[in-house]
This record gives C-alpha cells, structure tokens and sequence, in this order.
C-alpha cells in the first residue's frame, strides 16, 4: 500500500477484555515498531521487528502485552485482559530497514477501555 | 538512558511569521539522528524533517529548518511564512545509529497554534 496501514480505528473495550490490533506496514518494509501514546507518558517505545530476527519486546509493559509478525509483513498487537491504564492511542511505524534511520507512521489505534 | 525534552508546552504564532520550537535532548553517544515529527488531529505521525549527528550543516526543507548545536544538545525547529495547516503537535525524538535497537525517544511535544 501507499502507507502504513492500522485497524480498527478505534476500539472501546470493557476492562479484563483482550483486544487485537492490527498494523500494515509499507510494502518491502522489514521494520516495524509498535509504540504507546498515552496523556500521562507521551510517546513511548513498546516492540521492534526486524525481518525473520527475534523481535526486541524491551517496551512491552507488561506480561499482558504481546506481539507476533507473520510472514514479515501484518503485525497484531494483543492487549489481554485490558486495564483502564492501557487506554491509549497505539501506534504503528515501518521503516525499510532497521538501520534505515526514516520510520514512517500509521495512523494509529485510539483503544478506550471503560 | 536518552531523553528528549521539549520546553514548550504551547505555542502559537501570527500566520506568515516566523516560529522556533525548542528541543534539548541528553545521550552518551557521538553518532545519532535527529527529527521533528508533526501530529496533526488526524493522528497520523508526518516527518517533518531529520538531522544526522556527523553532519554539521543544518537541514533545511522547504520553509523549515533546524539550528543544530552538537555540543549544546540542541536541535530547535524554524517555521517560516506559517501557514494555517502547520497547525499540530510537534515531536522532537532521538534515535542512536548503533546498537540493536532503533526505536525513537521523543519529547512530550509542543502544541502549535497557528493564528490567521
């Protein structure tokens, strides 16, 4: 596609539910990151994959928190049992490659937990 | 650890002006890149422009431009001739060349407004 790709737009989910969301990045992107927009913690950095590599989770903020990369392309982002704290904008970027410094942005998943 | 930091919560600017927007950030290391990030509404993270550390000439595109000063750890943002789509909430973020890990540290952003 043209650009990143994220769905759904938004999500409103009850507390203790799970949640999915999905990222597609630029096609011939082998780096994609996932990142966390929150009010009270601005930006922050949440899993890194990069081609067929181990992907870095050293963001993740919880045992909750997962992420999986299939065929080094869609990406899916799995929040279990939600909590109010995890409302956010969640957001996804890709680069060329890892070491390609330019990472362009999704736009990205508002999840509201009620 | 990296950290960004950008002074200016808010700021606004008349349509036409000239506006700079502040951004210090703190790391140990020689070889970075730089960049400006602009969030409009519409979520969707734009690059606005990118520096590289080795390089000592300021990038410039279009109607914005950097002043990077390496050894003060500080990389301000230059909008010229304001116009009302620049509207949004910028991000300043780092990102180390080496290491294994390339994910960007961003500032908590500054608000602009753009006044017509």
């Amino acid at each position: 596609g043209a650009g990143v790709s994220q769905s759904p737009s938004n999500k409103v989910t009850e507390k203790g539910k799970d949640v999915e969301l999905r990222c597609d990045p630029i096609s011939g992107h082998t780096a994609l990151y996932w990142y966390r927009q929150s009010l009270g913690q601005g930006l922050e950095f949440l899993i890194y994959f990069q081609g067929n590599s181990a992907p870095d989770k050293s963001g993740l903020p919880s045992d909750r928190f997962s992420a999986e990369r299939t065929g080094g392309s869609v990406s899916t982002l799995t929040i279990q049992r939600t909590q109010q704290e995890d409302s956010a904008v969640y957001l996804c970027a890709s680069s060329l490659s890892a070491s390609v410094e330019t990472q362009y942005f999704g736009p990205g998943t508002r999840l509201l937990v009620l | 650890a990296q950290t960004v930091t950008q002074s200016q919560p808010e700021m606004s600017v008349q349509e036409a002006e000239t506006v700079t927007l502040s951004c210090t950030y703190d790391t140990s290391e020689s070889d970075y890149y730089l960049f400006w990030y602009k969030q409009p509404p519409s979520r969707q993270m734009i690059l606005v422009i990118r520096q590289e550390a080795y390089k000592q000439q300021n990038a410039t595109e279009n109607r914005f431009s950097v002043n990077f000063q390496k050894a003060a750890k500080s990389f301000s943002l230059k909008i010229s001739d304001s116009q009302l789509g620049d509207a949004a909430m910028y991000f300043c973020a780092y990102r180390y060349s080496g290491g294994s890990n390339y994910k960007l540290t961003f500032g908590k952003g500054t608000l602009l407004t753009v006044n017509p």
